[in-house]
């Protein structure tokens, strides 16, 4: 029973190019999120997704990042023209359950994605 | 916005101590969650919390709702080596079920 599988584990990417992460949710879970960490802080919400849905993208930048989840397949962050500010490490999470207000999912995490931009 | 605050930011302690860490927010939360994060991995879930009041055991950590529910504290009894690691308090991040973090409580234990 596989937990959240996220890849690459590590990418390093050179200023300008764009770095690609993939997350597989948990067996039967529907919902992924996706938070980032950067060193010696919290995580930090970035986007909310449902099958092909993207619910809440408050926490993303605006420009540059995208993310998606397909029908099938993994959900992808997708990070164009990638400056040195964005190396951090990249963590999905999901749940079997629809966000509510006001209320907290118990969310499981991957192992993350560490970026690194040279 | 919401914040978190963790306290301490980190704790150095002899093996078999007892650890205390708390987590105060700057508004009323309904949830509690305590997560531990191992270097190079993502955060696991310790402890859930879902009532003001509420004391809650796993093993060796307890972790209570607080009474006003702008806090939280975790509780660690007889201190091992593998408690080492950062701890996380969560509570919910906003109107879609995210979570919004403290910025961690960082344990190291000394054999």
């Amino acid at each position: 029973n596989a937990g959240v599988m996220q890849n690459p584990r590590h990418l390093v990417r050179r200023r300008g190019q764009e770095a690609r992460l993939r997350c597989s949710p948990m067996k039967g879970h529907s919902h992924v999120y996706w938070y980032r960490q950067l060193p010696e802080e919290g995580l930090k919400f970035m986007v909310y997704l449902q099958k092909e849905n993207i619910i809440d993208e408050s926490g993303m930048p605006k420009e540059r990042f995208s993310a998606e989840f397909p029908k099938e397949g993994p959900s992808i962050l997708r990070i164009q023209q990638v400056v040195r500010g964005d190396s951090a490490a990249y963590f999905c999470a999901s749940s079997p359950l629809a966000g509510r207000n006001s209320g907290a999912n118990v969310l499981t995490f991957g192992a993350g994605s560490r970026l690194t931009v040279l | 916005g919401q914040q978190l605050n963790q306290s301490p930011q980190s704790m150095f302690i002899q093996e078999g101590e007892d650890v205390s860490m708390n987590c105060t927010s700057s508004s009323i939360f309904n949830t509690w969650l305590w997560y531990k994060q191992e270097p190079g991995e993502g955060p696991v879930l310790l402890i859930a919390l879902y009532k003001a009041g509420e004391l809650t055991s796993n093993g060796r950590l307890t972790a209570q709702f607080g009474i006003t529910r702008k806090d939280s504290f975790l509780n660690i009894s007889a201190s091992i080596p593998s408690d080492v690691g950062i701890y996380f308090c969560a509570g919910p991040g906003g109107s879609q079920g995210n979570l919004i973090f403290g910025k961690g409580t960082k344990l190291s234990v000394k054999p």
